[in-house]
């Protein structure tokens, strides 16, 4: 069975500051991890993905996410937050042979100016 | 081209009420699916579509049920309403494949007195 586990419901970074979310997942088959973004009032958004290939993986609005299959984890940066970015952030795992995602509980990211 | 949308917006109903959540997707996408997200518990899935014609129960499915009308369309009802399903409640498609994203509504916001 899979599983996702994210690091912190809570997150708070100054403007300008790294941004760095946790994601570590369980499964017994190669996954394929997903973070997701959804702003307030708003639904869900794809960031980025990775299914297979290269482990460092680019995704909209500045965020990377890289997959370490030795540490099972996807963790989710971005080199310099903005005011913009603040948000709840989910990731999700897709495995086996069913079309279900597998969520995270979310961390919600607060800019401070 | 609008991706997936939802009626209605926002929804009060009283214990025992009845109502049918719409959704509609034109990505021409094979799957379907219903989460309802709630404070501190992340998406949970109520059912899902994976092509049109079969449904299947996901992680919460009791005192909902749904029916997938065409390939665009899913809805959810709500026989009965119970406070416990105040929520906010999100419609998502995709083309049914593990590495496909899913694409979600703007969502309904249930309230249950």
């Amino acid at each position: 069975a899979q599983s996702v586990t994210q690091l912190g419901s809570h997150v708070s970074v100054s403007e300008g500051a790294l941004v760095l979310l946790r994601c570590n997942y369980s499964s017994s088959v190669p996954p394929y991890l997903f973070w997701y973004v959804q702003y307030p009032n708003q639904g869900l958004q794809l960031l980025l993905k990775y299914t297979t290939g290269a482990t460092l993986v680019k995704g909209i609005n500045g965020f990377e996410a890289e997959f370490k299959k030795s540490e099972t984890s996807f963790h989710l940066t971005k080199p310099s937050a903005h005011m913009s970015d603040a948000a709840e952030y989910f990731c999700a795992v897709s495995a086996g042979n069913n079309r279900k995602l597998i969520w995270g509980l979310g961390t919600s990211l607060a800019v401070n100016p | 081209n609008a991706g997936v949308t939802q009626t209605p917006k926002f929804q009060v109903l009283k214990t025992g009420q009845s109502m049918t959540l719409q959704c509609a997707q034109d990505m021409n996408h094979n799957s379907m699916y219903w989460y309802r997200q709630d404070p501190g518990m992340g998406l949970r899935l109520i059912y899902y579509s994976a092509s049109e014609g079969t449904t299947d129960k996901g992680e919460v499915p009791n005192g909902y049920n749904v029916s997938r009308l065409n390939k665009r369309e899913f809805s959810l009802r709500l026989e009965s309403a119970a406070p416990s399903q105040t929520s906010v409640y999100f419609c998502a498609s995709s083309d049914g494949q593990l590495t496909d994203t899913q694409y979600f509504g703007p969502g309904t916001r249930l309230t249950v007195l």
